[in-house]
């Protein structure tokens, strides 16, 4: 049973940066067939996909527009997770953010959804 | 970014009631579509992937359908387990995105 088990600070200052780490247990955050998501959740933005890591022979990184300037996902293979850098952040940053896997079948292309997700991280932006 | 709108945004119902919520998309997302359940303080679990491919573990009073920009899911009977809130989201393109969500609460 894949499980993700999410830490990180719930408050951050204006102007600094937001970070979050993803520990993966019953998969490989290598694995050729997963990627390893970071979604937000608010009441103005509802459900918001940041980015994601995954490995295909060699790493890859996707990241939403909104965020891209801002944002940083990583990899870290020898503690099987991956984490969250969000720069400069103000209080329109303030949400829950998950991490959560999606999984692909390359012989059909189906995508089968996130899942699992972590647990989320209520994270406030104020001084 | 396609943008994915549910309807409606709420519905009241009863338990064993028969209940359809629907997502269209702004361009074609080829059953590139999932749909998600999200109780308060928990975060989402897929229900439905590819438009219309039950979860394992999900009972089978859900069901979705499909094409092009138009999805539904279904829940045949209603059970009180099943007030919560119903996301869908699209696959086909980067950056993947959700709908508004659909709260269903009891009448």
């Amino acid at each position: 049973q894949v499980q993700l088990q999410q830490s990180g600070p719930g408050l951050v200052k204006p102007s600094q940066t937001l970070s979050l780490t993803c520990a993966i247990s019953g998969d490989s955050v290598s694995s050729n067939i997963a990627a390893w998501n970071w979604i937000r959740q608010s009441p103005s933005r509802g459900l918001e996909w940041l980015g994601r890591t995954y490995y295909r022979s060699k790493w890859y990184n996707d990241y939403a527009g909104s965020v891209k300037s801002r944002i940083t996902i990583n990899p870290d293979t020898s503690k099987n997770q991956f984490s969250l850098q969000l720069n400069s952040v103000t209080p329109e940053d303030t949400a829950v953010y998950f991490c959560a896997r999606d999984l692909a079948i390359a012989a059909s292309g189906t995508r089968l959804g996130f899942d699992p997700w972590g647990q989320g991280t209520q994270v406030t932006v104020s001084s | 970014d396609i943008q994915m709108t549910q309807s409606p945004s709420s519905l009241s119902a009863s338990v064993g009631d028969r209940i359809t919520i629907t997502c269209r998309a702004s361009q074609s997302i080829s059953f590139y579509l999932n749909w998600y359940q999200q109780k308060p303080g928990r975060a989402p679990k897929v229900l439905i992937y590819a438009a219309s491919s039950l979860q394992s573990g999900v009972p089978s009073r859900f069901s979705g359908s499909g094409s092009g920009t138009d999805y539904t899911l279904t829940i045949s009977g209603l059970q009180p387990e099943d007030f919560a809130t119903y996301y869908c989201q699209q696959s086909y393109s980067l950056p993947w995105t959700f709908g508004q969500g659909t709260k269903v609460e009891v009448k």
